[in-house]
């Protein structure tokens, strides 16, 4: 079964400052990896996705994301946080070679101090 | 471009009362699927849509829930009654297809369901 762990609840962070948001995954086929945040009262906003390819993936808002097979991991990374950044910030993995289904991990709280 | 509409975006209503919930997906979207969010977690699916027939309802609680996309576009889900433990964000979504490699499901703002 497939199966995301974001082991962070919250990362905090000084605007200016690199953040890095953790994500594990566990599939038994080739991983489709996406990311997704969302802003209090919002719905989910898709930020990236890795579905084969380079293992560096940049996405919205200056977001980049890099797979690592050897580690199933795939951290979600900006190299200068933004105030404007602090959300709530999700992992998710679908198994490419035998399921659809869309499984989230349980967020990431992003706090960006000024 | 439209988003995902959904109405209402809040609702309080007390248990063992019935609420449903109405979501339209991004123009051409094919594939509908309705979000349960429970609040500390990730939003886990209750039923996907391919065009107006049911893929997935393995985790549609279908005691008390429904849902139906009557004409392959919108869609209506429905609480009959209404628990405690229903309490949760319902986020509706929709992609181009279920399989294609690059699918990415785009989400709606939501609907915000307090149940007493």
């Amino acid at each position: 079964a497939q199966s995301v762990a974001q082991p962070e609840d919250q990362v905090n962070v000084a605007e200016g400052n690199p953040l890095t948001v953790k994500c594990t995954y566990s599939v038994s086929g080739n991983p489709y990896l996406f990311w997704y945040v969302q802003y209090p009262n919002r719905g989910l906003q898709f930020l990236l996705k890795y579905i084969t390819g380079d293992n560096l993936v940049k996405g919205s808002y200056g977001f980049e994301a890099e797979f690592n097979k050897s580690q199933t991991s795939f951290h979600l990374k900006k190299p200068s946080a933004l105030v404007s950044d602090s959300a709530l910030y999700f992992c998710a993995v679908r198994d490419g070679d035998s399921s659809y289904k869309l499984i989230f991990g349980s967020g990431t709280r992003l706090l960006v101090r000024p | 471009e439209a988003g995902v509409a959904q109405s209402p975006r809040y609702k309080i209503i007390e248990k063992r009362q019935s609420v449903a919930f109405w979501c339209n997906p991004i123009s051409g979207h094919a594939t509908l699927y309705w979000y349960q969010q429970i609040l500390g977690q990730g939003p886990k699916l209750l039923i996907q849509f391919q065009n107006n027939g049911v893929v997935d309802d393995s985790q549609l609680p279908k005691d008390r829930f429904s849902a139906e996309r009557l004409k392959g576009v919108d869609s209506t889900l429905k609480i009959q009654p209404a628990k405690l433990e229903d309490s949760a964000v319902y986020l509706c979504a929709s992609s181009t297809s279920p399989r294609g490699a690059q699918e990415t499901q785009y989400f709606g703002p939501g609907t915000r369901l307090l149940v007493l």
